[in-house]
């Protein structure tokens, strides 16, 4: 079963600064996508950025980024320039090409402080 | 407008009732997800549906039912056999074997009283 980890529980960065969010997944499959979603204080989730694992570029959208790095199963999300409203819960997910079966990890609470 | 609507946005349930939480989509989107959000924890998956007439488990079904007996339409059921209802739910649908991207409603808060 694919499984989805996030391993920080909470961020907190000053605002303009550049902050990292980890993320490892297990899987044995080939094709998948992998996605980055916000979910501010409202609860709607929100989309930010998502990878194709058969793309080896870098997914870039504005001020977010990934580093995806599939053979040690790691994708990590990179905020430039943090802005006060970046302040969200975060979550990591799976969604394996086939079954299209959708998991999270845990999330990390971040904080952008002014 | 094209999106995902779930209904209603608060609901209280008795002890040992069943509710429905109803989900509509109007994107034409073939998968469709029901998650559970508890304080502090990620998002778990409930059930899973990737075409009509059919649905999967998720990691957390018990005390759950779905049915999908129309593409835009995957009402979940909390049952008296769920032990701990009192949660956040959350729907979601995708293309199926498109994009991949899942779209959100804005959640329902069960509460037992």
């Amino acid at each position: 079963a694919q499984t989805v980890t996030q391993s920080q529980p909470e961020m907190s960065v000053q605002e303009a600064e550049t902050v990292t969010l980890s993320c490892t997944y297990d899987t044995s499959e080939n094709n998948y996508y992998l996605f980055w979603y916000k979910q501010p204080p409202s609860r709607q989730m929100i989309l930010v950025i998502r990878q194709e694992a058969y793309k080896q570029q870098n997914a870039t959208e504005n001020r977010f980024s990934v580093n995806f790095q599939k053979a040690a199963k790691s994708f990590s999300l990179k905020i430039s320039d943090s802005q006060l409203g970046d302040t969200a819960m975060y979550f990591c997910a799976f969604m394996s090409q086939g079954a299209q079966k959708l998991v999270f990890g845990q999330g990390t609470r971040l904080t952008i402080n002014p | 407008d094209g999106g995902i609507t779930q209904s209603p946005k608060y609901l209280f349930r008795k002890e040992g009732q069943n509710v429905t939480l109803s989900c509509e989509q109007n994107l034409n989107h073939d998968a469709m997800y029901w998650y559970r959000q508890d304080p502090g924890q990620g998002l778990r998956l409930i059930y899973y549906s990737q075409i009509v007439n059919d649905f999967q488990k998720g990691d957390i079904a018990e005390g759950y039912s779905v049915s999908r007996e129309k593409k835009e339409s995957f009402p979940l059921t909390v049952t008296s056999a769920q032990k701990n209802p009192t949660a956040f739910y959350l729907c979601a649908s995708s293309w199926g074997q498109g994009t991949g991207e899942a779209f959100f409603g804005q959640g329902t808060r069960l509460t037992v009283v």
